[in-house]
């Protein structure tokens, strides 16, 4: 079956931790997506990429396109990280790949 | 610019009737992607267009849905006849193609329930 898996599937952290969310997929894609939707459901995206790795203040996201694995980090995290973080790839990949269930982040005070 | 628009934020419906789900991307923004999202499947490509045209429809579960994209500044999502398998939260997002890497804005989304 093509699939996106992400994991941990809920995590719960304190703030100042650092965080790293995994996502790993079945057939090859030429690029991949990071979102991260809000308590409210708002939609951001955090990233695109399709090789190496790309930061944005503290966020990091790295992907290895042969070993079909990607990964975001959070670094000095803090509560207003509280969100839910989903992969997926650009398009819909080969044979209807879609997005991961996503990670659910909670960061305490 | 206000970003994505989407109307109606929220509708209701009953099964069989026709529901028409729209979208106003960000001006100057050449491509526009349909999105589902449910509890049980999460989130979802339906239709992506490039330019007005429609480069992926490979995502629409069925007949019953169709989106039309007839100038850069429109597009609506239609499905008929409506099922109540079909609530879910249906994003629009759209993006330019620009040394900018492609991020895509995404809209507020229209929640829909059918009954």
């Amino acid at each position: 079956k093509n699939e996106v898996e992400q994991s941990p599937q809920n995590l719960t952290a304190q703030e100042g931790e650092f965080i790293t969310i995994n996502c790993s997929y079945s057939v090859g894609i030429s690029a991949l997506h990071w979102l991260q939707q809000h308590p409210g459901g708002g939609i951001v995206s955090l990233f695109m990429l399709s090789s190496g790795k790309k930061k944005h203040g503290r966020l990091i996201a790295t992907i290895n396109i042969q070993e079909k694995h990607s990964s975001l980090h959070i670094t000095a995290s803090h509560p207003r990280d509280s969100a839910v973080y989903i992969c997926g790839p650009i398009g819909r990949g080969a044979d209807g790949l879609t997005f991961g269930k996503g990670t659910h982040l909670i960061i305490q005070p | 610019d206000a970003g994505v628009i989407q109307s109606p934020r929220h509708e209701v419906t009953e099964m069989g009737q026709e529901v028409t789900l729209r979208c106003k991307p960000i001006s100057g923004h050449n491509s526009l992607f349909w999105y589902r999202q449910t509890m049980m499947r999460g989130l979802e490509l339906l239709i992506y267009f490039n330019n007005n045209v429609p480069i992926d429809d490979s995502g629409m579960p069925e007949d019953r849905f169709s989106a039309k994209m007839p100038n850069a500044s429109f597009s609506t999502l239609k499905i008929q006849p409506s099922e109540p398998r079909d609530s879910a939260v249906y994003f629009c997002a759209s993006s330019s193609d620009t040394p900018r890497l492609y991020e895509q804005y995404f809209g507020p989304g229209t929640r829909l329930t059918v009954t």
